[in-house]
């Protein structure tokens, strides 16, 4: 079975400075996907960004972008220019493909210092 | 973008009655819909799966005759918590994907919480 891991269960950061966020996973599978997705206090789940394993070009969403290591199963997310509206829950998710649910890891609580 | 409602937003029952979800998308046709819980300060544990008409598949350790799922439409799945007690106070989501096998389109609803009292 698939399983995802965040090793940090909070984490702080100064408006406007960079943060980044941990997750490693592991599969057998050499086709997948993974996301991180955001869950503000509304607990909304948000898509903040994704990527296709057989793309090796990270991910980039504005000020998010992800560092992907296939080989290592590593799949870290970068927050530049921390703004107050990130404060959130995020979480890493791997998605196996086909008609598959989604495997979630434990979510890092990130806090924005103002 | 494509929406996912669910209702009731939150729902308080008394324990040993029923309660029912509704998961509707709103602008576009959802073949499988997947429903996850989360307890507080937890991930999301996804439940089962389901496809529009044909029976949901659950993941090990759900109770599927506690947790009835049915997924008469393409725009509406409805998960019954039955004979709720309060260990299943939660917090239920629901997501929909418009083609089975798309990754690129699963949208989350906005959640319901359940109080069992």
């Amino acid at each position: 079975a698939q399983t995802v891991t965040q090793s940090q269960p909070e984490m702080s950061v100064q408006e406007a400075e960079t943060v980044t966020l941990s997750c490693t996973y592991d599969t057998s599978e050499s086709d997948y996907y993974l996301f991180w997705y955001k869950q503000p206090p509304s607990r909304q789940m948000i898509l903040v960004i994704r990527q296709e394993a057989y793309k090796q070009q990270n991910a980039t969403e504005n000020r998010f972008s992800v560092n992907f290591q296939k080989a290592a199963k590593s799949f870290s997310l970068k927050i530049s220019d921390s703004q107050l509206g990130d404060a959130a829950m995020y979480f890493c998710a791997y998605h196996r493909g086909g008609a598959d649910g989604l495997t979630f890891g434990k979510g890092t609580h990130l806090i924005i210092q103002p | 973008g494509a929406v996912v409602s669910q209702h009731p937003s939150r729902v308080i029952c008394k324990s040993g009655t029923s309660v029912k979800i509704e998961c509707r998308s709103l602008d576009f046709q959802a073949t499988t819909m997947f429903w996850y819980r989360q307890f507080p300060k937890q991930s999301l544990m996804l439940m089962a799966t389901s496809n529009e008409g044909s029976k949901a598949t659950y993941e090990q350790g759900v109770e599927k005759d506690k947790f009835l799922i049915n997924h008469a439409s393409l725009t509406l799945s409805t998960l019954t918590v039955t004979s709720a007690h309060p260990e299943d106070s939660s917090f239920y989501i629901c997501s929909a994907s418009t083609l089975a096998g798309s990754t690129d389109t699963q949208y989350f609803g906005p959640g319901t919480r359940l109080t069992v009292l």
